[in-house]
Formats: C-alpha cells, sequence, structure tokens
C-alpha cells in the first residue's frame, strides 16, 4: 500500500516568520508530486506539480524542493502572513497510477498569528 | 472563466436514503475526477473520466456508488442507499487534456459536504 506522509501535521507561527513542512512518499517508481493549498470550504489550489528530482519551484514567497531518490518534498514560506493559514497537501503520483490517482497526505495545517 | 463548479455545496441526509452529488468540470476540460475525503483523514481517489469514459475506477468503495458523465459534459455521483460511513467532503477536479506523459494540473471544486445521519 503507497502512503504519503506529512509532517507536522499542524504549526503555528508568527507573522513574518519563515517555515517550512514535508511531504515524504514512496521513493520507487515515483511519477509527479502536487502540492495543494486548501482552505476550509473553498476548493484546493493547485500550487506546484513536479516531476524531476532536484525541481525547485516558487511562486511568490513560497518554494518548493523536491527529492525523489530519497522520496521526500519541502514546501517553505517565507516571512508567513495571515492569509497563508491553509492546510498544505502533498499528493504522489506513482508510475503505475492513471492521470489522477493521486495519493495525497493528509496535509499540514498551518495558522499564522498576526 | 468559471471554474470547477460542484452542487450541493451540503447534503443531509439519512441513513438509507440516495444522494446525487453533481459536477460542473471547467469548459473544454475532457478529464474529471472525483475524490472524497473522510473527517480525519486524507483526500482519496475514487475514480477518473476522460470524457465520457471511465478511465480508472479502481478507488469507488463499492456498488452503492454510481458514477455518471453522459456526453461527457457534466458529471453526477449517487450514492444508493447512503450508509454513515459514507459522510465526508466529496471533491471534484478536471483538468485539459495535456497528452502522453504531460502533468497537468488538476483544477479543484469546492466539495460538497455530505452528512449521513
Amino acid at each position: 500500500i503507497l502512503n504519503v506522509e506529512q509532517s507536522p501535521q499542524s504549526l503555528h507561527v508568527q507573522e513574518g516568520d519563515s517555515t517550512n513542512f514535508t511531504c515524504s512518499f514512496p521513493s520507487s517508481n515515483f511519477y509527479a508530486l502536487h502540492w495543494y493549498r486548501w482552505e476550509t470550504a473553498k476548493s484546493p489550489e493547485a500550487l506546484f506539480v513536479m516531476t524531476l528530482n532536484g525541481d525547485e519551484k516558487k511562486k511568490g514567497r513560497i518554494s518548493a524542493t523536491l527529492n525523489t531518490k530519497e522520496g521526500y518534498s519541502y514546501l517553505y514560506i517565507k516571512g508567513s502572513q495571515p492569509e497563508d493559514s491553509a492546510t498544505y497537501l502533498c499528493a504522489f503520483r506513482d508510475y503505475g497510477g492513471s492521470q489522477g490517482n493521486l495519493i495525497f497526505g493528509k496535509g499540514t495545517k498551518l495558522s499564522v498569528k498576526p | 472563466e468559471a471554474g470547477v463548479t460542484q452542487f450541493p455545496s451540503h447534503s443531509v441526509i439519512e441513513k438509507g436514503q440516495t444522494v446525487t452529488l453533481r459536477c460542473d468540470p471547467i469548459s473544454g476540460h475532457d478529464n474529471l475526477y472525483w475524490y472524497r475525503r473522510v473527517m480525519g483523514k486524507e483526500i482519496k481517489f475514487l475514480l477518473h473520466f476522460v470524457k465520457e469514459s471511465k478511465q480508472d475506477e479502481s478507488g469507488m468503495p463499492n456498488n452503492r456508488f454510481l458514477a455518471e458523465r453522459t456526453g461527457g459534459t457534466y458529471s453526477t455521483l449517487k450514492v444508493q442507499p447512503a450508509e454513515l460511513e459514507d459522510s465526508g467532503v466529496y471533491f471534484c477536479a478536471s483538468s485539459q487534456d495535456q497528452g502522453v506523459d504531460v502533468v497537468a494540473e488538476a483544477f479543484f471544486g469546492q466539495g460538497t459536504r455530505l452528512t449521513v445521519v
């Protein structure tokens, strides 16, 4: 059974702090890793799709790195703002899985205090 | 451009009743996916349509769940009869067809929160 782990489960930071969290996934048969930002009662918002070992992607203050050989990805937020408060989900797709057949982690819930 | 829309946003039904969830994907998106998140657990894949055909339904929990996408436009997910463990948030997502070996970004709807009592 393929498993995706995210840590920490939740995180409370002050406005202006930089933070990062981890997504661990199976290192064999890797195909793609997705990061989503999800606020409850809203649509999960795609942040990044990463496919190559060593990939680094950036969107504003948020960036992500990918290590497919050891099976982890980091998501970094620089200078957290209250509007960054959300659950950050990662989702793994392996080579045997069809498009959209993603295995999600439970997410990291980030709370940013003003 | 309208995003993925789902109806209803909330539904509360009694055990044994039938519920039908609807998803309207982004116009032009051939790929449509259904997912479910049971409270406290991770989002799980249910199935994938390409146009009106079921490409992958390996995540469908049992035969009480029936998904359709007539005409390759909107999709419905019917649960009949509903059980308590079916409670959760049902997400729909859609993506464009970008060819083999191209990982397409999926756009999600806001979900339907189903509560079976």
